[in-house]
């Protein structure tokens, strides 16, 4: 199976709720990423968090890291319609030179 | 600002013909990606480079080729298209800091049908 996988595959939430995503991951890891996409479109770098990080916040995104569990969260807080988009979490596994994609979150924000 | 242009948005091609797409970066990043995405199946990369006249196979290189004769410049080639090569394709480019894989950023994508 995936190196990343994200969970779930589709959330649905009213505007000003929080939205949390999951990602797990198997192997050691140097960082962990999440990028954005919007339909149709290119993807967007969010955040990195290295692997001896185990928070990291930027505007209204939190990312956590648990490298004993092997897994990784995003939550966005206090949603906007304009939060509507695919979000994927991407690993730079150790000695691997390359990120490798999980197959991602859809997200829903309804005004 | 940051940018990585693609060739094109949209692109229709028949079977058997010879594909050429093209990425230019002006950030002066060593490393540079081609990914395909397919609904369910996500991002998976096809061939990479970390340097000029440099190639490394990604997870799924058959049916395509690249070249790098260039540092901004990184072309994805599909020598005979087939139907099953219809997929939006992403072009990225990246720092290493300190040997890491760095943020990656993202063109607009081409959307490109075989017909």
């Amino acid at each position: 199976s995936q190196q990343g996988e994200e969970d779930p595959q589709a959330l649905s939430i009213q505007e000003g709720e929080n939205a949390t995503m999951n990602c797990s991951y198997k192997t050691s890891i140097n960082n962990l990423q999440w990028y954005r996409q919007n339909s149709g479109r290119g993807l967007v770098h969010l955040i990195l968090i290295r692997s001896n990080e185990r928070e990291k916040h930027s505007g209204r995104l939190r990312v956590t890291l648990d490298t004993s569990k092997k897994s990784s969260s995003l939550l966005i807080t206090a949603s906007r319609a304009a939060d509507t988009a695919s979000y994927f979490c991407a690993t730079d596994v150790y000695q691997g030179g390359k990120l490798i994609f999980g197959q991602g979150t859809e997200l829903s924000v309804k005004p | 600002d940051v940018k990585v242009t693609q060739s094109s948005r949209y692109l229709v091609k028949r079977t058997g013909e010879k594909v050429f797409l093209e990425c230019v970066q002006d950030m002066d990043h060593e490393n540079m990606f081609w990914y395909r995405q397919d609904p369910g199946l996500g991002l998976r990369l096809i061939y990479f480079s970390y340097d000029v006249k440099m190639k490394e196979k990604g997870d799924i290189p058959e049916g395509y080729s690249v070249s790098r004769e260039k540092k901004e410049r990184f072309s994805l080639i599909l020598e005979s298209a087939s139907t099953n090569q219809t997929s939006m394709y992403l072009c990225a480019s990246s720092l290493s800091p300190g040997g890491f894989v760095g943020t990656q950023y993202f063109g607009p994508g081409t959307r490109l049908l075989v017909l």
